[in-house]
């Protein structure tokens, strides 16, 4: 019974570059959010997605950050152009359908930004 | 104000005494609220969910809320060692699904 799947769990990138984090929800959910940890702070909730729909993105950054959660496959954050302050773990959380209200974390990827 | 406060700590207390963690939501018609244990360096884990007033028992841990108040605390009996970590307090905000979460109250159990 696997939980949720995150990959990579660690990921350099240089200032400049992309950053594709990739987030499968536990079998089952079909509902797949976004969370960002930046150090000594709290988790701040980013977006929630069902298969092929963006719910709520209002704590998307306007730029550079997308979000998508295709019919097959798993979610994937996207960070284009990354700089220092996009340092931060990166937490996704699945719940199931028709139970939207309890979250099961992922183990996170850790994005560096040299 | 912070939609959602918590205490950050670090809260001390020694083996075998209760721990009360407390945490105030700003949002007077959120409808759930969570707690969640995270290891340094590790993900947030689910401990408990409570939605109605009053207690909510599960083995060594003990939720609260009080919508009038505002608040919701856990109770943690006979802490142990193992129990060390921060303590996040999550609300859901009405007529959302995405959680708010506190910045997280450290607490250390001395053995």
């Amino acid at each position: 019974n696997a939980g949720v799947m995150q990959n990579p769990r660690h990921l350099v990138r240089r200032r400049g570059q992309e950053a594709r984090l990739r987030c499968s929800p536990m079998k089952g959910h079909s509902h797949v959010y976004w969370y960002r940890q930046l150090p000594e702070e709290g988790l701040k909730f980013m977006v929630y997605l069902q298969k092929e729909n963006i719910i709520d993105e209002s704590g998307m950054p306007k730029e550079r950050f997308s979000a998508e959660f295709p019919k097959e496959g798993p979610s994937i954050l996207r960070i284009q152009q990354v700089v220092r302050g996009d340092s931060a773990a990166y937490f996704c959380a699945s719940s199931p359908a028709g139970n939207t209200d309890t979250q099961y974390f992922g183990p996170g990827t850790r994005l560096t930004v040299l | 104000q912070k939609e959602v406060e918590q205490n950050s700590g670090p809260l001390s207390v020694p083996e075998g005494a209760i721990a009360s963690l407390n945490c105030t939501y700003s949002d007077r018609g959120s409808q759930s609220f969570f707690w969640y244990r995270q290891y340094s360096g590790k993900s947030p884990e689910l401990i408990m969910f409570i939605y109605s007033n009053g207690d909510k028992e599960d083995g060594r841990f003990t939720a609260q809320l009080n919508k009038a108040s505002q608040y919701v605390s856990l109770l943690i009996r006979d802490s142990q060692p193992s129990d060390s970590a921060t303590y996040l307090c999550a609300v859901t905000p009405s007529g959302t699904y995405k959680y708010i979460f506190g910045t997280g109250t450290r607490l250390k159990v001395l053995a």
